[in-house]
């Protein structure tokens, strides 16, 4: 079973719909979860990070974690063609290093 | 608003060359990543780096690899001597505070080995 799970996609939606990313994962040492955009061929943007389980909302982003099934889910409110790009989960346990999800390719339409 | 900044953006070497992939972190920042994606895979953790020492490297970063501070705000990755499989993209990331939950990722480094 791979460390972090994510559905590549592609996922496309139309503008304005809400949007759901979703990772699951089997290490539960993982603490910290993080989400990425990462626009093509550009580096990975820090969009949001949580600690334990729970809600966090940023805007039209909320970050949600449920511990005790090991997922993590991005939301994306009012989506955008701007918000189109590559939704990367990573996690984090005790040590420095981030584990990241293979990433959800996301079109939002016109 | 500060930035991470990594040059080149593309560098192309023949196999057996070395390469040196240059970053500039935040200025504030104290700890220091780098990262690699080979195309169509997940980004990959190689190595971090704090108070002039790897403080965790993974299995990928081997002898070939090693990290340097030469000054004060440069971070360097060197790969010895590239090996076809070494194209990917590279990554330098910087963070605040220890353990890189908020790290911060340049644009990256397009290294292809010929």
């Amino acid at each position: 079973q791979k460390e972090v799970e994510q559905d590549p996609g592609p996922l496309s939606v139309p503008e304005g719909a809400i949007v759901s990313l979703n990772c699951t994962y089997s290490n539960s040492a993982f603490q910290y979860f993080m989400w990425y955009r990462q626009y093509s061929r550009k580096g990975p943007e820090l969009l949001m990070y949580t600690y334990s389980s729970g809600n966090k909302e940023d805007g039209r982003f909320t970050a949600q974690v449920d511990k005790s099934s090991k997922y993590i889910s991005l939301f994306i409110r009012d989506s955008q063609p701007s918000d189109s790009a590559t939704y990367l989960c990573a996690l984090k346990g005790g040590g420095n290093k981030l584990t990241f999800g293979t990433g959800t390719q996301l079109k939002v339409e016109l | 608003e500060p930035e991470v900044t990594q040059t080149p953006s593309h560098q192309v070497t023949q196999m057996g060359q070395e390469v040196i992939l240059r970053c500039v972190p935040i200025s504030n920042h104290l700890y220091f990543y780098w990262y690699r994606q080979i195309l169509g895979q997940k980004v990959e953790f190689l190595v971090s780096f704090y108070n002039n020492e790897i403080s965790e490297k993974s299995e990928i970063f081997d002898d070939q690899f090693s990290v340097e501070r030469p000054d004060g705000s440069n971070f360097t990755l060197k790969i010895r001597s590239t090996k076809l499989e070494d194209s990917a993209m590279y990554f330098c990331a910087s963070s605040v505070g220890q353990g890189g939950t908020e790290a911060f990722f340049g644009q990256g480094t397009r290294l292809t080995v010929v």
